[in-house]
């Protein structure tokens, strides 16, 4: 079974505290993402990486950082983080491409994310 | 600029109705399209995929289609049961060069009610 985990489920923060969310998946997969979800946004890309030490940026990287030391472990780094990054982080995880039939990805549970 | 539009917002059905909901896309080129299914407080699971030659797949109850032509897909739900109650979300990869991108819809929340 594929298995793609985040550290929490549920984390609060205050306003400029550097925030670390981690995930790690199972299944040997090159690819990993990063996502947020907000309420009528639907999922949106922050950064992914296809190798390990290798990053890219996503739709909205601003505010955020990434590492990829290991290739089971992505972790997201809030460097300071805001009240407008309160939101639903989800992780996933992918073979590379297929260019045929694309890569299924495996998304952890995500983890709700409250900066007060 | 590559968009996916989902319809509609949101949708609720009476326990064993069908239903169906709908993704158009305008992202080039094509590359595939693949349905998500989100319960409530958990990530994405992959529903189906479609590719440029496919028109209809089904996964037990849920039957997807694709045309091509006019850039359209939907997910029809037979005899809904309450655990059908989730977010579907329709992603549309695009591919080339050596590159691809990955166009996310805002997802359809379906609540299916006894």
């Amino acid at each position: 079974d594929v298995k793609v985990t985040q550290s929490s489920r549920y984390l609060v923060k205050r306003t400029g505290e550097k925030v670390f969310l981690e995930c790690v998946q199972d299944m040997d997969h090159e690819n990993m993402f990063w996502y947020r979800q907000d309420p009528g946004l639907g999922l949106r890309l922050i950064y992914f990486s296809y190798d390990v030490k290798m990053k890219e940026k996503g739709d909205i990287p601003e505010g955020y950082s990434v590492s990829r030391e290991k290739k089971e472990r992505f972790s997201l780094i809030l460097e300071s983080a805001s009240t407008n990054q309160t939101s639903m982080y989800l992780c996933a995880s992918s073979h590379l491409l297929d260019r045929v039939v694309g890569n299924e990805q495996f998304f952890g549970p995500g983890t709700r994310l409250t900066v007060l | 600029k590559n968009q996916v539009e989902q319809s509609p917002q949101s949708l609720i059905i009476l326990e064993g109705k069908n239903c169906t909901l709908q993704c158009n896309y305008t992202v080039s080129p094509f590359s595939n399209l693949r349905w998500y299914k989100q319960d409530t407080g958990r990530g994405p699971v992959s529903l189906t995929i479609m590719t440029f030659s496919e028109n209809t797949k089904s996964n037990g109850r849920y039957t997807a289609t694709l045309d091509a032509d006019t850039k359209q897909s939907s997910l029809h739900i037979t005899a809904s049961q309450l655990s059908d109650s989730a977010s579907y979300i329709c992603v549309v990869m695009n591919s080339g060069a050596g590159s691809y991108q990955l166009t996310f819809g805002k997802g359809t929340k379906l609540s299916v009610i006894p």
